[in-house]
């Protein structure tokens, strides 16, 4: 009964590849998140959807493009990969109330040859 | 703006030893504050949290109090296992009107226990 999923665990693929990562919640949650982590561990925010709506879009390259078809789902698309993606992608969710953390999935560790 | 700083690591200690791992804080707002965990190969998993000043959170032997005076929320066990060896991450969070509502994270603190 896992409570934020993201598939694919695992994505190498080659540099100017397109790709997508899938995010699903079933927590209810209003607001959902991607996250980049790289090789020291340092998270850094993405975006952000709130109930399907887009606030937060952190400086990242327009390659990248999440889409919310609904409040349970949020996905990532990559166009033309290079070699510095290659990191590890977190999707989480929340409920936006004093006192809530967020709900991360396990990961997807993307790599590009 | 919102930050977490926390305490740079590696650190790596022997089993049953004392741990503490600095984390403190700048917000606008009154934040709420949380440490979460990530063992190798996973996702961060929340570890405890606490709400507002003087709090303190607790969970597998881990414990944090929230001190508003020094805005700070020190991670300590009394005796780490090896199984606690893994990456430590202080982060808060502000819900108010106006204010970005995402969990800003500190850079994470890499702990290894030995046997």
């Amino acid at each position: 009964d896992t409570a934020v999923s993201q598939t694919p665990k695992y994505l190498v693929t080659q540099m100017g590849n397109d790709k997508s990562i899938k995010c699903e919640q079933n927590l209810g949650h209003d607001t959902m998140y991607w996250y980049k982590q790289d090789s020291k561990k340092f998270l850094k925010i993405m975006f952000s959807y709130n109930n399907k709506e887009l606030i937060i879009n952190e400086t990242v390259p327009n390659r990248f493009s999440p889409k919310s078809p609904d409040k349970a789902h949020l996905n990532l698309h990559i166009n033309s990969l290079e070699l510095g993606d290659s990191a590890v992608y977190f999707c989480a969710s929340s409920q936006d109330l004093q006192g809530y953390g967020y709900t991360f999935g396990s990961g997807t560790r993307l790599t590009v040859v | 703006g919102n930050s977490v700083t926390q305490m740079e690591g590696p650190v790596t200690l022997s089993e049953e030893a004392f741990l503490t791992i600095n984390c403190t804080y700048t917000a606008t707002g009154y934040p709420s504050l949380f440490w979460y965990v990530q063992y190798p190969g996973e996702g961060l998993q929340l570890l405890l949290k606490a709400t507002k000043a003087d709090d303190k959170g607790s969970n597998k032997g881990f414990e944090a109090t929230y001190r508003k005076e020094t805005t700070s929320f020190h991670l300590e066990k009394g005796s780490v296992q090896v199984s606690d060896s893994a990456v430590y991450f202080c982060a808060l969070r502000v819900i108010s009107s106006g204010s970005a509502r995402q969990l800003t994270f500190g850079s994470g603190t890499q702990l290894t226990v030995l046997p």
